[in-house]
């Protein structure tokens, strides 16, 4: 059974609009992650949490915020998406120090 | 800040075939950090191919190999030979420490001809 799930797979946005990316993990990590991936950059982290409650800047945070409401879950929110924001997104749960296990991924396109 | 730099891709390498993608990195949190190599198949998210955490030590899974070098601040992934299901990104990367992140090098295509 997977244990970093993402929702939606694909979805298609206009731009201005409001977009949320959801994650859901059921390794018990404290840690989650959010990156886009585009062809050329490899993985880029958008935004982290160590816990239920936190949310801390990457590397790529402009444009984006994140919510961790609980261990389980981590949303990555797109207020006024742009098309500069079609990528694809990858969730991530992990301990700080060891690898991270990565959810399927989700293809953002907007329009 | 810390960085990983791989081969530019897309490689193409026929069946049976040898492979090696390099990979160098810098890092300034910690001098030797756990590296590792992630995988990306077709439709799938990235799993953890291998990982080494000492410097001097190799790696294995799946046919691959990764030695830690720490005098060249290297970790070249080889393979002897390729299959057809090899066909996938791969991906080298090293832990920050300090932000308990990962850094990942850009990717790296890898296609198998039959």
């Amino acid at each position: 059974e997977a244990a970093v799930t993402q929702s939606p797979r694909n979805k298609v946005a206009v731009t201005g609009g409001k977009v949320t990316l959801s994650c859901n993990q059921t390794n018990n990590h404290n840690n989650m992650y959010w990156y886009r991936q585009d062809t050329g950059h490899g993985l880029r982290l958008i935004h982290y949490s160590y816990g239920a409650g936190s949310t801390e800047k990457g590397d790529i945070p402009d444009g984006y915020k994140a919510s961790r409401p609980s261990q389980e879950n981590f949303s990555l929110i797109l207020e006024l998406a742009t098309p500069s924001q079609t990528s694809v997104y990858f969730c991530a749960s992990g301990d700080r120090g060891f690898e991270q296990y990565f959810g399927p991924g989700t293809r953002l396109t907007v329009l | 800040g810390d960085s990983v730099t791989q081969t530019e891709g897309p490689v193409t390498v026929s069946e049976s075939e040898s492979l090696i993608i390099n990979c160098t990195y810098s890092a300034t949190s910690i001098a030797y950090p756990n590296l590792f190599w992630y995988v990306r198949y077709p439709g799938e998210g990235l799993q953890l191919l291998l990982k080494v955490i000492t410097a001097g030590q190799k790696g294995s899974s799946r046919g691959f190999e990764a030695t830690y070098n720490k005098e060249t601040t290297s970790f070249h992934l080889q393979k002897a030979s390729v299959q057809e299901s090899d066909s996938a990104v791969y991906y080298c990367a090293l832990v920050n420490y300090n932000q308990g992140k990962l850094i990942f090098g850009q990717g790296t295509k890898l296609s198998i001809k039959p």
